[in-house]
Parts: structure tokens; C-alpha cells; sequence
């Protein structure tokens, strides 16, 4: 029962592009969002997050949209760099403080220089 | 500032083997949270605990493993008699006492069980 789904195994983006990379949710009692970026052989590293009382947050060159009637949220990344490749997971739970989070399957970004 | 460590990174054991994954979390935090990848995979929720408590295992396979974070050392995720299916990258996370405003979890780099 995948609560959270990246239905985009892998993305590729030219450098200076944008990059969008999509994620739906089943669960509506899930309040709080984060994109994780993940290297190979090292743990996930977190990058951005939304609670469900905005609907847009915005990091530099990451921004992530959040649309709780669609269950969707999207990460934006602008300008694309080649450091920028790895695989991206969407994340998700259920209230505020420590609590477990439910994992997308993650899609790999490949940014072309 | 030392993050979340795990050793080993990398572990083989035979069928029937124990497999013991260890986990210190980030210095002043107190929550720890185990997960597990299998290839191809998103990272799965296992168990979360506190010190000396675990608050909630409802991701843990009901037989063979068991985890721990004694009141002093790291949290240790253990599993009896390993199967090739337990073969997969296994992370752990800590967050604060006090998360505050987000649920971000620090993760660590992993360990690689691969059972022979």
C-alpha cells in the first residue's frame, strides 16, 4: 500500500533548465512534505519541506508547490546544474513533531551539462 | 559536528546468521527511527524509538527483528537467522527532542546487508 507514489522513475533536464519532479499522496491526514536528495552509497540528505497550511516554499533555486485538493506536490529546480543529479524522494507524515515519514520510490534526475 | 553514524556500512552474513546494525544518532537528539530500502525501492518505515523506548514498531516484521536504544550507546536493529530477503540497504535517522515546526529526520549513511 504505496501512500506516497513518484510516478517518474527518471528525469533528464539540460543544465539551465527547469526541472520538475512530481509526487501524489493517498493519505489526507498527511500535514507535513520534504524532499530528500539521495547520492549513491550515502543516506538521504533532506533539502525542502511544506506544511499543508501553504501551498508554495521556496529555497534558493528549490521551490516546492503543494496542491492538498489534488494531493500533489511538485519540486522545482532552477537553474539545473549537474550536481544536481540524483535520485530525489518525496516524503510524507501523518503530524507535527518526530513521527515516521512514508517514502516515494524516488526519481532519478539526470541534469545533462 | 558529527551526523548520524552507522557501522558497519557494509555487512555479509550466511542464512541462519545474526545481522546487528548500529546507529548513533546526531549529539542532543533524541529520537531514532530505522529504515530499510530494498533495491528498486522507496526507504520503508520500520520502528521508532526513544531512549530505553520504543514508541512505535508498527513497520517491523513480527518475527526475527528487534531493535533497541539502551539508555547509554547506540540504538542496535537486530536480525536472527537472516534470509536473502533481509538483503537490503538499511538507514537509520534521529531528530530532536523538540522537532519544532518540521518533521525533518537526519539520516545516516546507511548499512548493506547482504546475506549469502
Amino acid at each position: 500500500d504505496q501512500q506516497v507514489k513518484q510516478n517518474s522513475p527518471s528525469l533528464s533536464v539540460q543544465e539551465g533548465r527547469i526541472s520538475i519532479l512530481n509526487c501524489d499522496y493517498t493519505n489526507s491526514m498527511f500535514d507535513y512534505f520534504l524532499w530528500y536528495k539521495k547520492y549513491p552509497a550515502e543516506g538521504p540528505t533532506f533539502l525542502i519541506s511544506i506544511s499543508s497550511i501553504k501551498d508554495k516554499n521556496e529555497d534558493g533555486r528549490f521551490t516546492v508547490f503543494l496542491n492538498k485538493s489534488a494531493k500533489h506536490l511538485s519540486l522545482h529546480i532552477v537553474p539545473s546544474q549537474p550536481g544536481d543529479s540524483a535520485v530525489y524522494f518525496c516524503a510524507a507524515s501523518a503530524q507535527t513533531g518526530a513521527n515516521n515519514l512514508f517514502f516515494g520510490t524516488g526519481t532519478r534526475l539526470t541534469v545533462i551539462p | 559536528n558529527a551526523g548520524v553514524m552507522q557501522n558497519p556500512r557494509h555487512l555479509v552474513r550466511r542464512r541462519g546468521q545474526e545481522a546487528r546494525l548500529r546507529c548513533s544518532p546526531m549529539k542532543g537528539h533524541s529520537h531514532v527511527y530505522w529504515y530499510r530500502q530494498l533495491p528498486e525501492e522507496g526507504l520503508k518505515f520500520m520502528v521508532y524509538l526513544q531512549k530505553e523506548n520504543i514508541i512505535d514498531e508498527s513497520g517491523m516484521p513480527k518475527e526475527r527483528f528487534s531493535a533497541e536504544f539502551p539508555k547509554e550507546g547506540p540504538s542496535i536493529l537486530r536480525i536472527q537467522q537472516v534470509v536473502r530477503g533481509d538483503s537490503a540497504a538499511y538507514f537509520c535517522a534521529s531528530s530532536p527532542l523538540l522537532a519544532g515546526v518540521t518533521n525533518e529526520q537526519f539520516f545516516g549513511p546507511g548499512t548493506r546487508l547482504t546475506v549469502l
